[in-house]
């Protein structure tokens, strides 16, 4: 049971945009749109920003996007905002013996 | 509004068992789809996936803590409990608790984590 794959960092000025990358296997990212991305601050718990690879809760701004595409999937966040800057980890689905796989996270900075 | 909170002891000692208390409010475990899991985050590493129940009684958990791991609930507590057994200092961790939905399988809502560490 990997952990997915993540950059560790990224960065962008207010107003740009990030994207940042998920990979998987065909045993999970692959095989499944249970695609989910998580924002966590620095001693707050998890916030989910992103669910079945492109949807939005209720809340959260049209900024964020999701997409996949074969075993990789990727957040984009547009405008950046200083209040974006934060971990992100990824989460998928992982069939009915590993059943969940956490990213390895990636911290992005706004310059 | 969803609200989940964890609960117990913040230190425990290595080989023993740890217990874990998941209140929540603003959903019923026993609705269709819904389902409570644990993860956890030793500090400054990335989040493990440890076990979730479903409103069906449907356990799963994470094939690497399995043989250590219990997870019931309590439905007309709004409880859901978490056992470990033979605790080592590798499990010091954040414990979060949060609500699963079945069909997206995606952790909507977290409670504030508890940090639990272990040490003689």
């Amino acid at each position: 049971q990997s952990a997915l794959t993540q950059p560790p960092s990224a960065s962008g000025s207010p107003g740009q945009s990030v994207t940042i990358s998920c990979t998987g296997t065909s045993s999970d990212i692959g095989g499944y749109n249970h695609v989910s991305w998580y924002q966590q601050h620095p001693g707050k718990a998890p916030k989910l920003m992103i669910y079945g690879v492109s949807k939005r809760p209720s809340g959260v701004p049209d900024r964020f996007s999701g997409s996949k595409s074969g075993n990789t999937a990727s957040l984009t966040v547009s405008g950046l905002q200083a209040e974006d800057e934060a971990d992100y980890y990824c989460g998928s689905y992982a069939g009915s013996n590993n059943n969940y796989v956490f990213g390895t996270g990636t911290k992005v900075a706004v310059l | 509004q969803i609200t989940l909170k964890e609960s117990g002891p913040t230190l425990v000692k290595p080989t023993q068992t740890l217990t874990l208390t998941c209140t929540f409010s603003g959903f019923s475990l026993s609705t269709g789809g819904v389902g409570v899991g644990w993860i956890r985050q030793p500090p400054g590493k990335t989040l493990e996936w440890v076990a979730i129940i479903y409103w069906d009684d449907d356990r799963r958990y994470s094939p690497s803590l399995k043989s250590r791991l219990t997870i019931t609930k309590d439905t007309s507590k709004n409880q859901v409990v978490l056992t470990m057994t033979y605790m080592d200092p590798v499990d010091t961790a954040t414990y979060y608790c949060a609500q699963i939905q079945f069909f997206d399988w995606s952790f909507h809502w977290w409670g504030q984590g508890t940090l639990v560490t272990v040490s003689s």
